[in-house]
Formats: structure tokens, C-alpha cells, sequence
């Protein structure tokens, strides 16, 4: 079964001070992981996808990359507005998983003026 | 249109009445999936589709759901005889090809049951 675990649960930033959000996985046969970005209310905002270790995508402030066991999504002087709740899922491609997302937890971003 | 659109977006039911939820998918994606957000961030898979055929039912709770996507029509997630623990958010969203494309998420649905 396809696990995804991210931390922190929480992280609280002043504006401008640099940092990184962490995705550990396990998946039978990676197809693709994506992060999102969510909004109170909202449906998951598409950021990133990655394929395989070694990939690295970038936009604006964020810059997503990838290894064979987890994903790091850096955020580079962050904004009040990059705040949100941030979600990393797997895409597998074992047994009946063909298609569905599995979800982390999230980590919700704070970022003070 | 350029947008998954979910309607409506908060649904209140007593327990045991019937619940229907509706999804347009992004215009061009061949794809549908529906997911259920129970607690803050836990997203769970319920089914997906590949045009109308039923292409992963793996997390339907069989008894009281369903689902279909008709031709010319919004795709629709129906839940019989709603209990408490079906309270949730009901995401919906489609993407052009099954695999390795992302999937574009609606607002959801948000159902409540009293």
C-alpha cells in the first residue's frame, strides 16, 4: 500500500526567512509525485510534478525536488500570501492503484509579516 | 470550461436520506476522480473514471454509494441512506490522461449530515 508522511505538521515563517517542507514516501512503482497547494475552502491548487530522483521544478518562490525516498518543496523568502496548507501524493503504479492520488497529511504554512 | 466545477457547494441531509453531488469536469480530460476529505487534510480515493466506464471503484463503500458519468452530462456521486460518519468534503477532479498528468481539483462539496 502507497504511504506518504509529511513534516511538519505546521510551520510558522517570518516573511522572508528561507525554509523546506518535507514528503517521505513508499509506493510500488512511482508514476508521479505532485505537491498542491490548498486554501481554506478551496480544492487543491496544482503546483509540481516530479518523475523520478534527481528532478527538480521551480516557480516563483518554490522549488520542489525529488529522491528515491522523499521529496523536499524549499521555499525561498516566502510572502503572507504563500500561506496555505501544502500536500504531497503519490501516484503508484502496483496492483489496483492505477490513477488514484494517495495524500500526506499536509503542512500547514504560516508566513508572518 | 477551464475548471473542474462542483455543485452544490454545501449539501445538508438528515440521517438517512439520500445526498447527490455533481462534477463537470475540465473540458478535454477523459479522466474523473473522487475523493472524500473526512478529517483537516486526509484525502481518501473513492472511484475514478476513464470517460463514462468506471475505471478504479477500489474505494467505494459499495453498499450506499454510487457514481456514474453519462455523456453530455456532469458526472454525479450519489450516497443512499446517509449516516453521520458521511459528513465530509467531496472532492472531485479530472485530468487529461489517467496516469502521470496532474489532476485539477474542484471546491468541493461539503456535506453535512445532521
Amino acid at each position: 500500500e502507497d504511504q506518504v508522511t509529511q513534516s511538519p505538521e505546521a510551520l510558522r515563517l517570518q516573511e522572508g526567512e528561507s525554509s523546506s517542507l518535507n514528503c517521505s514516501y513508499t509506493v510500488s512503482g512511482l508514476r508521479g509525485l505532485f505537491w498542491y497547494r490548498q486554501d481554506p475552502g478551496k480544492g487543491p491548487e496544482f503546483l509540481f510534478t516530479l518523475y523520478s530522483a534527481g528532478e527538480e521544478k521551480e516557480k516563483e518562490r518554490l522549488k520542489a525536488t525529488l529522491t528515491k525516498k522523499e521529496s523536499f518543496l524549499h521555499i525561498t523568502a516566502p510572502k503572507p500570501e504563500d500561506s496555505a496548507t501544502y500536500l504531497c501524493a503519490v501516484q503508484g503504479g502496483g496492483g489496483t492503484s492505477y490513477g488514484k492520488l494517495t495524500f500526506g497529511q499536509g503542512t500547514i504554512l504560516t508566513v508572518h509579516p | 470550461g477551464e475548471e473542474v466545477a462542483q455543485t452544490p457547494k454545501h449539501l445538508v441531509r438528515g440521517e438517512g436520506q439520500k445526498a447527490k453531488l455533481y462534477c463537470a469536469p475540465i473540458k478535454g480530460h477523459s479522466y474523473v476522480f473522487w475523493y472524500q476529505q473526512v478529517l483537516k487534510n486526509e484525502f481518501k480515493f473513492l472511484i475514478s473514471f476513464q470517460n463514462e466506464n468506471v475505471f478504479d471503484e477500489t474505494g467505494m463503500p459499495k453498499e450506499r454509494f454510487s457514481a456514474k458519468c453519462l455523456p453530455n452530462s456532469p458526472c454525479s456521486l450519489e450516497i443512499q441512506a446517509t449516516k453521520l460518519e458521511d459528513s465530509a468534503v467531496y472532492f472531485c477532479a479530472s485530468s487529461q490522461s489517467g496516469v502521470r498528468q496532474p489532476q485539477h481539483f474542484g471546491d468541493g462539496t461539503r456535506l453535512s449530515i445532521l
